[in-house]
Parts: structure tokens; C-alpha cells; sequence
């Protein structure tokens, strides 16, 4: 399989422990996105990545949260001291930066539960 | 502030007929606008993109229309099939910008 893949598909954890969710975009892939998505509404951005160089964040990004793409492969999102507001589903995205390519490929998502 | 409207309410509709699914937006000049249908407890999956200078896009029994003036998108699927119950989500794009905003995404089911 090519395409996106996320790690862990679940995490539960304790209110103000730390996690780390993994993506591994398309292998040819060098644009790489990170969304948050809760229950009825739509991916809502969080970060971006081109090649290993974080471009965008969200202004609605916690410091708590952080990023990094080092080698310009996979990619990691630390949440430290999760709160019960963390919990949702955490999307990765992967695209081409090639000529005018919008179009995004989904990995299958990290769902969180702080409890 | 920006908005992008995604009818919150299921469309329930026959199979066989055409469902019909509607993006509104306000306050946004978008370059483009993607449309991603979305399997619960999946990712969405890119179904056609549509850029400001087009009217229509076709993609097999799949249609996209965009009108700068309404602001507004139409997403049709023709003869549905209960294969096609998903919630599809609109996306709206800036020029200049990589980074998509989503709609919260309509409901559909077709009923066999």
C-alpha cells in the first residue's frame, strides 16, 4: 500500500500526559499537512511542511503543540500536556509540489481520546 | 470572517436518482474548490477540484459546478447508488495558498 499512512489509529490517555502521532506521506510526496478534525465539522488546519521546512502553522496552534519533518519523509505531531479539549481525530495529508497540484491524499487518521 | 455553509442536514435520497449537494460561501475569494467525500472513522478522499475561471467539472457520474457570483458550488452525483452514502466535504483555496479551508460537509444516503 502507497499511500498515507498514520500511527498509532488510536491513542487514549490521561489528561496532561504527552503523545506522539506519526505520518508517513506518499513517498513522492513533498508537501505534508496536519489537520484536526472533530465529530461534525471538517478537517481544520493545524500545520504544513515543504520538504522538511515548516511553512505555516495555525494561529490557533497551541504552544503545546509541535511538529517537525526532519528528513522531509515521515513526519511527527507532539501534543504535551494533553487537556480534554485535545481530543479529536488527527489527520495527516500528503501532496506534490509539482506545477499547480492541490489535490491532497488522506492518511487514514489518529484518533484521540483524553480522558 | 470568512464562512464556508454545508447543509448540516442528511440528504436522503432514492438510488438511481441525482443527489444534489450545495458549498456557500461569504467573505472569500477562493482560486479553487476541491470537493472530498469522507467515510466515517476515515480520511477524505479527493474527488474533483475546480478552479475560479471554470464553470463545470466532470468526473464520470460526478459533477461540480462553481459560480463566483453566487458564491456558491453545486455537487451532483447522477444515478446514486447506496455505495455513494458518505459525507462530502467542500474545501475552499486562496491564490498563493496550499492550504485548504474545509466546510463542516453534507450527509448523504441513498436509499436501495
Amino acid at each position: 500500500d502507497t499511500g498515507v499512512s498514520q500511527n498509532p489509529r488510536h491513542k487514549i490517555t490521561k489528561r496532561g500526559q504527552n503523545v506522539t502521532f506519526r505520518c508517513d506521506p506518499i513517498s513522492e510526496h513533498n508537501r505534508l499537512y496536519w489537520y484536526r478534525q472533530t465529530l461534525g465539522q471538517g478537517p481544520e488546519f493545524l500545520t504544513y511542511f515543504q520538504n522538511e521546512a515548516q511553512l505555516e502553522k495555525s494561529r490557533l496552534l497551541s504552544d503545546r503543540f509541535s511538529a517537525e519533518r526532519p528528513k522531509g519523509s515521515f513526519s511527527t505531531l507532539e501534543i504535551q500536556r494533553t487537556e480534554q479539549g485535545d481530543s479529536a481525530m488527527y489527520l495527516c495529508a500528503s501532496s506534490l509540489a509539482l506545477g499547480r497540484s492541490y489535490e491532497q491524499y488522506f492518511g487514514p487518521g489518529t484518533r484521540l481520546t483524553v480522558t | 470572517s470568512q464562512k464556508i455553509e454545508q447543509n448540516s442536514e442528511a440528504l436522503n435520497i432514492q438510488e438511481g436518482k441525482t443527489a444534489t449537494l450545495t458549498c456557500n460561501y461569504t467573505n472569500y475569494s477562493p482560486a479553487y474548490l476541491q470537493w472530498y467525500r469522507q467515510d466515517p472513522g476515515r480520511g477524505p478522499v479527493f474527488l474533483l477540484l475546480i478552479r475560479e475561471n471554470e464553470k463545470e467539472k466532470r468526473k464520470e457520474r460526478l459533477k461540480v459546478t462553481f459560480d463566483t457570483t453566487l458564491k456558491q458550488s453545486l455537487f451532483h452525483i447522477t444515478a446514486s447508488q447506496p455505495a455513494d452514502s458518505a459525507t462530502y466535504l467542500c474545501a475552499l483555496t486562496s491564490g498563493g495558498s496550499y492550504i485548504p479551508t474545509f466546510g463542516r460537509g453534507t450527509s448523504l444516503i441513498v436509499h436501495p
